[in-house]
């Protein structure tokens, strides 16, 4: 198994709070990937990253920041949680050397009360 | 239009019978990958595939680059098969877009 985790694993914060999701990975892979998944809707793309300190915006980014400091962590940010951000959070690592096979966190399930 | 498109959205089978899901896409890629997503679980990668066919078990998953397609088969289908298996494809971008996966139960 690829080493990604992600902390933490299910969180109940209320509206108008930060929250800081995070993603570790021990793999040293250059793209890391946060995706949100609704039913309905599948996996959406929020942010990556393809290299430390160069991110860029998914498809549903609003409401969303990154940080990626260090090769091994991708930081995600809701910076005034609303209840739209209800959701399961699957964070992704990918890497070109490796033949672009995609590794998954166990997800972040997150609940905006 | 989605840029990846899964049939059938659902599917239930008995036990033995042969799985066909299968994924279009619309965007030039550089890869295409199936995953599997068990209920309440992670997501596994199956396959990636840039051409031809790959097989590991009971399952076989093959892409035509030309007809923008791909299937993913399941031979001799067993319970612990019922999962919902997602397509995903990398784009030229190295965004990967996934399909809205299709959710398959197989029965005893």
């Amino acid at each position: 198994d690829a080493g990604i985790t992600q902390s933490p694993r299910h969180k109940v914060t209320e509206t108008g709070t930060p929250v800081t999701l995070r993603c570790h990975q021990t793999e040293n892979h250059r793209y890391m990937y946060w995706y949100r998944q609704d039913p309905g809707h599948g996996l959406r793309l929020i942010h990556y990253s393809y290299g430390v300190k160069d991110t860029d915006k998914g498809e549903v980014s609003d409401g969303y920041s990154v940080s990626r400091s260090k090769t091994e962590d991708f930081l995600l940010t809701l910076e005034s949680a609303t209840s739209s951000q209800t959701s399961v959070y699957f964070c992704a690592i990918s890497e070109l050397s490796s033949g672009n096979t995609i590794y998954f966190g166990e997800g972040s399930w997150l609940t905006v009360v | 239009k989605n840029e990846v498109e899964q049939s059938p959205q659902n599917l239930t089978a008995q036990e033995g019978e042969f799985i066909t899901i299968n994924c279009s896409y619309s965007v030039g890629i550089s890869a295409l990958h199936w995953l599997q997503q068990h209920p309440g679980g992670g997501i596994v990668s199956l396959f990636m595939l840039s051409s031809g066919k790959k097989k590991h078990g009971r399952l076989i998953a093959t892409i035509n680059i030309q007809e923008k397609h791909s299937s993913l088969h399941i031979t001799a289908s067993h319970p612990r098969d019922s999962a919902v298996y997602i397509c995903a494809v990398m784009n030229r971008d190295d965004k990967i877009i996934f399909g809205k996966g299709t959710r398959l139960h197989i029965l005893p």
